[in-house]
């Protein structure tokens, strides 16, 4: 039973437009959110997170939607750029627990 | 470089075989966390350590063990390897017990069983 999802294996989009990538999660313990990229060859890195009393959190190009009601997240990346090319995976954790579970990750292909 | 060191990186055995991975974490961090990529899967959370003791357990087989030891390096011990195990394995490290979830993770270790 997955309780975090991404259902879209992979993504293209063109340099300068923006990138939605989205997940979809299960358990109403989940009460903190997160993002990691990674690169080939690479672990993943954090990228950014967003409590579950907030429904947006901004850094730079990155922005983070919570929607708790449609148990639904979304990174949006404006502009893309070629170096966000990268695998990014959707993660999730009561913070009680401090365990992370993944979704399968969206590979992002951002093309000049 | 996250500060976390991983080794070996890659790994060929045969099945039936024991291996053992390790992982250092950054300096300063109490928790070691293990977690398994097979293909086409995510990132699978399997154990956790902090400051030497089990703190979480997650899908973990019973013929995979872990430790962490008192400098707070942590191996991973796998054994009666069968194909299936063949994965991608990253140790992650975290300063307290990470309740937000940040964690810094190795480039991992690459088990092929053949």
């Amino acid at each position: 039973d997955q309780q975090v999802k991404q259902n879209s294996p992979s993504l293209s989009v063109q340099e300068g437009r923006i990138s939605i990538l989205n997940c979809d999660y299960t358990n109403s313990m989940f009460d903190y959110f997160l993002w990691y990229k990674k690169y080939p060859a690479e672990g993943p890195t954090f990228l950014i997170s967003i409590s579950s009393i907030k429904d947006k959190n901004e850094d730079g190009r990155f922005t983070v939607f919570l929607n708790k009601s449609a148990k639904h997240l979304s990174l949006h990346i404006v502009p893309s750029q070629p170096g966000d090319s990268a695998v990014y995976f959707c993660a999730a954790t009561n913070s009680g627990y401090s365990t992370l579970t993944f979704g399968k990750g969206t590979m992002l292909l951002v093309s000049p | 470089d996250s500060g976390v060191t991983q080794t070996p990186k890659h790994l060929i055995t045969a099945t039936g075989q024991r291996v053992t991975l390790r992982c250092s974490p950054r300096s300063g961090d109490l928790s070691v966390y293990w977690y398994q990529q097979s293909l086409d899967q995510g990132l699978q959370f399997l154990i956790q350590y902090y400051n030497g003791e089990e703190r979480a357990k997650g899908n973990i087989l019973e013929r995979f063990s872990a430790q962490q030891f008192p400098d707070l390096h942590s191996e991973l011990n796998l054994s009666s390897l069968e194909l299936g195990d063949s994965a991608l394995y990253f140790c992650a490290s975290s300063v307290g017990l990470a309740e937000t979830g940040e964690l810094f993770f190795g480039e991992g270790s690459r088990l092929t069983v053949l």
